[in-house]
């Protein structure tokens, strides 16, 4: 079955501190990867993503992202936390035979960035 | 305006009711799914649509339905609402050469 995991419910972080957000999935095949954020009362929204070529892909906001699949993984990253990054975080998978039709995501990581 | 619209944005209804969401988008993509979110569950597929004529179920559909009324609306309804219901729902749209999805502002429905 496939199925993504984020093992960590909440991270906590200093303002200034480099921050790395938890993922593993579980597919058939090679992947499409992603991660959405989710600000109070909002929709989700696209951060970034891995289709093919470079294992480190940059996002928006700062954020990038690090493709290893010896240990499928694909865990966020930022280098400087700033207390606006606050807010919790999707990662989500897709095989590539399904055409990204139909993204399967992990139960989600709230990330709290302290002054 | 919002590229992907959900209507209302929260509701209130009682067990045994019938209740519809709406969404629209104006991405003008074919690929419209509707989520729902639980605490610690993360979001799970309710219906996908692929395009008018195309209808699919996903992980959670029993005690929902879906309509495609065109390529920009696609509602959820709930035909008899049960407290478990109560969630947070999103709609989406897709785009099938980026693989990025575009999400509503959701609908936060508790049944009572």
């Amino acid at each position: 079955a496939q199925s993504v995991a984020q093992p960590e419910d909440q991270v906590n972080v200093a303002e200034g501190n480099p921050l790395t957000v938890k993922c593993t999935y579980s597919v058939s095949g090679n992947p499409y990867l992603f991660w959405y954020v989710q600000y109070p009362n909002r929709g989700l929204q696209f951060l970034l993503k891995y289709i093919t070529g470079d294992n480190l892909v940059k996002g928006s906001y700062g954020f990038e992202a690090e493709f290893n699949k010896s240990q499928t993984s694909f865990h966020l990253k930022k280098p400087s936390a700033l207390v606006s990054d606050s807010a919790l975080y999707f990662c989500a998978v897709s095989p590539i035979d399904s055409s990204a039709s139909k993204i399967i995501f992990g139960s989600g990581t709230r990330l709290s960035i302290r002054p | 305006d919002a590229d992907v619209t959900q209507t209302p944005r929260n509701r209130i209804t009682k067990t045994g009711k019938r209740i519809m969401l709406e969404c629209s988008q104006t991405k003008g993509h074919d690929r419209m799914y509707w989520y729902r979110q639980d605490p610690g569950l993360g979001l799970r597929l309710i219906y996908y649509s692929f395009d008018v004529k195309d209808i699919n179920k996903g992980e959670i559909s029993d005690g929902y339905s879906v309509s495609r009324q065109a390529q920009a609306k696609f509602s959820l309804s709930l035909e008899s609402a049960i407290p478990n219901q109560t969630a947070l729902y999103f709609c989406a749209t897709s785009d099938p050469y980026s693989y990025g999805y575009t999400f509503g502002s959701g609908t936060r429905l508790t049944v009572v």
